[in-house]
């Protein structure tokens, strides 16, 4: 089974401050995928990353930054946390963008 | 990027009943359309998917219909059970295009 790993899975941050989510993936996938999950709108796409050193902005991908350092590992980075970006996000890999992806546990991030 | 659309967004049925999802999308080049399901505080896990050169794929009980002139796809529960009971999301993506998600539907089926 395709393992996704999701750090922390729980962060309270506060307003202004920064915030860091990370993810690896052992599943060898070109392509790394951040979204989040609000109730009413699904599954949101922010940043994606096509491999090592690339990154592109999704739907929504403002007050966000993201970081792919290795095939592994794909962050995203809060510079400036807001109350707006309170939400749940999930990190996914796949072997390409018409492939299954493969889900981490979520991260649940609330800025007070 | 892709935009879906998914309807309902809540849907509520009997034990052994059938369930409908429908989606909608607006790129003709998508040419691969998963569904994800996602039971309460987990993450979501592929269940079943449909590639463009396919109309109708079938599995243990999911049944998906793809319509591409309507540019239109669908998903059926057949003889649902309490275990269905779940969130679920489609999706659509092409080659050189991330995957873009419908708001999904909270599927409750009652005993």
């Amino acid at each position: 089974e395709a393992a996704v790993t999701q750090s922390p899975r729980n962060k309270v941050a506060v307003t202004g401050g920064k915030v860091t989510l990370s993810c690896n993936q052992t599943n060898n996938h070109n392509n790394m995928y951040w979204y989040r999950q609000d109730t009413g709108h699904g599954l949101r796409l922010i940043h994606y990353s096509y491999g090592a050193g690339s990154t592109e902005k999704g739907d929504i991908p403002d007050g966000y930054k993201a970081s792919r350092p290795s095939q592994e590992n794909f962050s995203l980075i809060l510079e400036l946390a807001t109350p707006s970006q309170t939400s749940v996000y999930f990190c996914a890999s796949g072997l390409g963008a018409a492939e299954t992806l493969y889900f981490g546990s979520g991260t649940r991030l609330t800025v007070l | 990027g892709e935009q879906v659309e998914q309807l309902p967004s809540i849907l509520r049925v009997q034990e052994g009943s059938s369930a409908s999802i429908n989606c909608t999308y607006e790129n003709s080049a998508s040419n691969y359309f998963p569904w994800y399901k996602q039971e309460p505080g987990e993450n979501p896990k592929l269940i079943i998917d449909i590639r463009s050169n396919m109309e109708r794929k079938q599995t243990q009980g999911l049944i998906v219909l793809l319509d591409k002139k309507a540019k239109r796809f669908s998903l059926h529960i057949t003889d649902t059970q309490p275990g269905d009971s779940a969130m679920y999301f489609c999706a659509a993506s092409e080659n050189n295009n991330a995957p873009r998600f419908g708001a999904g539907t909270k599927l409750s089926v009652k005993p």
